[in-house]
């Protein structure tokens, strides 16, 4: 166990819907990070915060969205979901702000299927 | 851009054989290499890391090796145990801590 919580384990939705996945990072962390795992892309960055502030993008949609709350919990927003946005979503947490370096430790992820 | 190929992308060794997958990076300015084990059904779980001032570390049965001037890195496994058995993932970060990771090597060991 990692520490690092997420929610829910699954979601199964339509196209063109929205869906909020939730994260909590491991107690002392302030860095949140966000990546994608799907058959065709393997794992890739989207999104990190740290303590509320957006620190580093990677190749994330328009459509997706983050934020990172006061109590350092963060969620991951998509919207006008299409077929292809059906992959794993995992949430990783480190303690240091820019996290070079630093240890990632992730969550169990969510599985999104889009029908 | 930013980008680390990782080879072989399956490999099934006899139970106590050892099993090496390599990893190549692209950006020069990465300075750490993160070895992942993800199981099914499960989030990725570090299992070894190294930085760019060291040129080997050792772990029980694990090992990583760098080759900095090369851009290659390696994850070493010897004694292989089918517990052993997921899929395996290198990984490389610069100064903004966003992990670059490699497709993923598939372990299988045979009781």
């Amino acid at each position: 166990d990692s520490g690092v919580t997420q929610t829910p384990k699954h979601l199964i939705t339509a196209t063109g819907q929205r869906v909020t996945l939730r994260c909590s990072p491991r107690s002392g962390d302030l860095s949140v990070y966000w990546y994608q795992q799907s058959l065709d892309q393997g794992l890739q960055f989207l999104i990190q915060y740290y303590n509320g502030e957006e620190r580093a993008k990677g190749n994330i949609l328009e459509r997706f969205s983050a934020q990172q709350f006061p109590d350092l919990h963060s969620e991951l927003n998509l919207s006008s979901l299409e077929l292809g946005d059906s992959a794993l979503y995992f949430c990783a947490s480190s303690s240091r702000p820019s996290g070079a370096g630093d240890t990632q430790y992730f969550g169990p992820g969510t599985r999104l299927t889009v029908l | 851009g930013e980008n680390v190929e990782q080879h072989p992308s399956t490999l099934s060794v006899q139970e106590g054989d050892s099993a090496v997958i390599k990893c190549t990076y692209s950006d020069s300015a990465s300075n750490y290499f993160p070895w992942y084990k993800q199981e099914l059904g499960k989030g990725p779980q570090l299992i070894i890391d190294i930085r760019s001032n060291v040129g080997e570390k050792k772990d029980q049965r694990i090992a990583v090796t760098l080759n900095k001037t090369a851009k290659h890195f390696s994850l070493h496994i010897t004694e292989t145990q089918p517990e052993d058995s997921a899929v395996y993932f290198c990984a490389s970060s610069g100064n903004t801590g966003k992990l670059i990771f490699g497709q993923g090597t598939t372990l299988q060991v045979k009781p």
